[in-house]
């Protein structure tokens, strides 16, 4: 199992431009999120998918969208790169939305000019 | 609200002292989980212990141990004899029945270990 996997590694953008943050796992795992990891504040997390088809808002949902079309995948979209976007991503999956153990992809830096 | 403090933002030590990384957490939940997560300078996150509230036993894993108390809201993880390995950022996390799956991080321990 490769786990969860991330693309790109690294991005730099200009504000006002639109991107997406790939993820996806082939774990099976229905329970899918994405985090940002900014210095002194820990992992802050974004949006979340409880299945294909299903998403909801975490605690920093603006400027992001998803959607979850397939059990593997969860895109994060930016639809108009701000500077205070600047970050470093990572999405997680685990097997169910309750206390399973949640795991984290190699983690996405985001560089918004 | 669930809130979960790291209060020590970066620990020095030489190498085969041992070291404790504090978590003090905030829930009204009577059901809820703890975690440690290691980031090591590559940058991924690494998982390290889930325990939940309704087992205070303490764990030892090799050289990691940690200890849940209730009474105090506190989950601190202990290196013992640390290792110039074991340097990393060291996160806390908290998920409860109120908001389950949705993981509350503290602001994480940056530990280095000097040789």
């Amino acid at each position: 199992n490769a786990g969860v996997t991330q693309t790109p590694k690294f991005q730099v953008l200009k504000t006002g431009q639109s991107m997406t943050l790939q993820c996806a796992q082939d774990m099976n795992h229905e329970y899918m999120s994405w985090y940002r990891q900014d210095p002194g504040m820990g992992l802050r997390l974004i949006h979340y998918s409880v299945g294909a088809g299903i998403t909801d808002q975490g605690e920093v949902p603006n400027g992001y969208n998803v959607s979850r079309s397939t059990t593997e995948d969860f895109p994060l979209r930016l639809l108009s790169a701000a500077p205070s976007q600047t970050s470093v991503y990572f999405c997680a999956s685990s097997y169910g939305g309750g206390p399973e153990t949640q795991y984290f992809g190699p983690g996405t830096r985001l560089l918004v000019l | 609200a669930q809130k979960v403090t790291q209060a020590q933002t970066e620990i020095s030590v030489v190498e085969k002292e041992d070291v404790t990384l504090d978590c003090v957490y905030e829930t009204r939940d009577t059901t809820y989980y703890l975690f440690w997560y290691k980031q090591p300078p590559s940058g991924e996150l690494v998982f390290l212990i889930r325990r939940n509230s309704f087992d205070e036993q303490n764990e030892i894993s090799g050289r990691y141990s940690w200890n849940f108390q209730k009474s105090t809201s506190s989950f601190n993880f202990t290196i013992t004899a640390s290792q110039v390995v074991d340097s990393a950022v060291y996160f806390c996390a908290l998920t409860g029945s109120s908001n389950t799956g949705k993981l509350i991080f503290g602001q994480g321990t940056t530990l280095q270990v000097k040789p």
